[in-house]
């Protein structure tokens, strides 16, 4: 079942921050961050497992709350390079959804001068 | 070198015509996957393959046949596609045999039309 991200949009001025939601209504294993820029693939941004291991770039934090199967991806003093789609990719605990990822419907957001 | 290569970069093919998809990495990583990425929306999981196997199909059309002849290569059979299968098809390798714990790697992926 697809996470849920919100906002599904959100415009910044540069130096100003953001938080991106994604909420599962699943058991959640990890929870993955990608960005992706028009016409370009997805970037990694972050990995977050349960038991609270996490894995990504210095700049870019995330908080993963497993009882609630939610996410957070946290943008701090952005920059223009920061615009793009970000995905949430979730990948459940146990049966079949085990080792794969379905991702949420995307966040676009624009950053300004 | 992390790159995932992917060819062509453009398709257009009848709905009669078969055509092959290729994707190849150099990164030594076990597993490789095919996904479709329809305009504006995120990327859905088509096929897993894990040590050159196929681990995982979510439940593709028959249209549709992966092929991994080796470590590093991928492909994608296409033959009697319909018009709603036009998308990006994006490839990705992760250094694990499975994507938990590990970053997947995106190829610049192929735009498909099917005419």
């Amino acid at each position: 079942q697809q996470p849920v991200q919100s906002p599904q949009a959100v415009i910044l001025r540069e130096g100003e921050d953001a938080v991106i939601n994604c909420s599962s209504s699943k058991a959640l294993y990890s929870v993955h961050w990608y960005r992706q820029k028009h016409g370009e693939a997805p970037v990694f941004l972050m990995i977050l497992l349960k038991g609270g291991e996490q894995k990504g770039h210095e700049k870019i934090s995330a908080s993963f709350n497993e009882k609630k199967q939610q996410s957070s991806l946290y943008l701090t003093a952005s920059q223009l390079s920061y615009s793009g789609t970000y995905f949430c990719g979730t990948e459940s605990a146990g049966g079949t959804s085990y080792g794969k990822l379905t991702f949420g419907q995307g966040t676009i957001l624009t950053v300004h001068p | 070198d992390t790159e995932v290569t992917q060819t062509p970069k453009h398709l257009v093919m009848g709905m009669t015509n078969k055509k092959s998809l290729k994707c190849e990495q150099h990164m030594g990583h076990r597993a490789m996957y095919w996904y479709k990425q329809k305009a504006k929306k995120p990327p859905e999981l088509m096929f897993v393959y894990s040590y050159e196997k196929l681990s995982i199909n979510e439940s593709v059309p028959s249209r549709f046949s992966p092929e991994c002849p080796n470590s590093s290569l991928l492909n994608l059979h296409l033959h009697a596609l319909q018009p709603e299968d036009s998308a990006l098809y994006l490839c990705a390798s992760s250094q694990g045999p499975t994507v938990t714990s590990y970053e997947q790697y995106f190829g610049p992926g192929t735009r498909l039309t099917v005419t």
